[in-house]
């Protein structure tokens, strides 16, 4: 199993919302990612994980909450969203050991903010 | 500062030539590269990945060379394919699991037939 499940796929939300993206994986991986995406750009890290622990938030706004609950999920609750806040929310998750190994990602789930 | 660069936004290739996508990084802390094939609107899937003590790895129609001292690396698919038709981008990280990867800019790839 080398799947990483996203959900949901699409999820639109208004400014005054809040909302949960979902992000589960079975693979026994101790570092886990959020990770934005804009049309047409590479993927932009948000928040590092690593067992369970957040270890990097790279200067994301607080409207953007990380939850890690156990090893195989992480959560991203959304709060007063704003429109340039819609984008490709991708997770990823990374074996942690001593040979360097390959991320696997999520499908992604497409967000907007009206 | 962009840490790791592909330089050329898009490529355009015939079915069955050699298609050759560019990757360049700054960071000589980096010892793990790796490409990923993305299609619109969802996850980028893994292609094929290197660590620093090799200068090639090959797998199918896959092989990826790394060049350390010109901080280079470029992804050969060969024989291209219309399904390879895809945004590759290249990525690189300073460990085994806990560095997130550094992505580049992506280059489009169009395989015609």
């Amino acid at each position: 199993d080398t799947e990483v499940t996203q959900t949901p796929k699409h999820l639109v939300m208004g400014m005054t919302n809040k909302k949960s993206l979902k992000c589960e994986q079975h693979m026994g991986h101790r570092a886990m990612y959020w990770y934005k995406q804009k049309a047409k750009k590479p993927p932009e890290l948000m928040f590092v994980y690593s067992y369970e622990k957040l270890s990097i938030n790279e200067s994301v706004p607080s409207r953007f909450s990380p939850e890690c609950p156990n090893s195989s999920l992480l959560n991203l609750h959304l709060h007063a969203l704003q429109p340039e806040d819609s984008a490709l929310y991708l997770c990823a998750s990374r074996r942690q050991a001593l040979m360097n190994t390959e991320a696997f990602f999520g499908q992604g789930t497409r967000l907007t903010v009206v | 500062d962009q840490q790791v660069k592909q330089n050329s936004p898009s490529l355009s290739v015939q079915e069955g030539r050699i298609s050759i996508l560019n990757c360049d990084y700054t960071n000589s802390m980096f010892d793990y590269f790796l490409w990923y094939k993305k299609y619109p609107a969802e996850g980028p899937t893994f292609l094929i990945s290197i660590s620093s003590i090799k200068d090639k790895n090959e797998d199918g129609r896959f092989t990826v060379f790394l060049n350390k001292s010109a901080k280079h690396l470029s992804l050969h698919i060969v024989p291209s394919q219309p399904g390879d038709s895809a945004v590759y981008f290249c990525a690189a990280s300073e460990d085994s699991g806990n560095t997130p990867l550094v992505f580049g800019k992506g280059t489009r790839l169009s395989v015609i037939a």
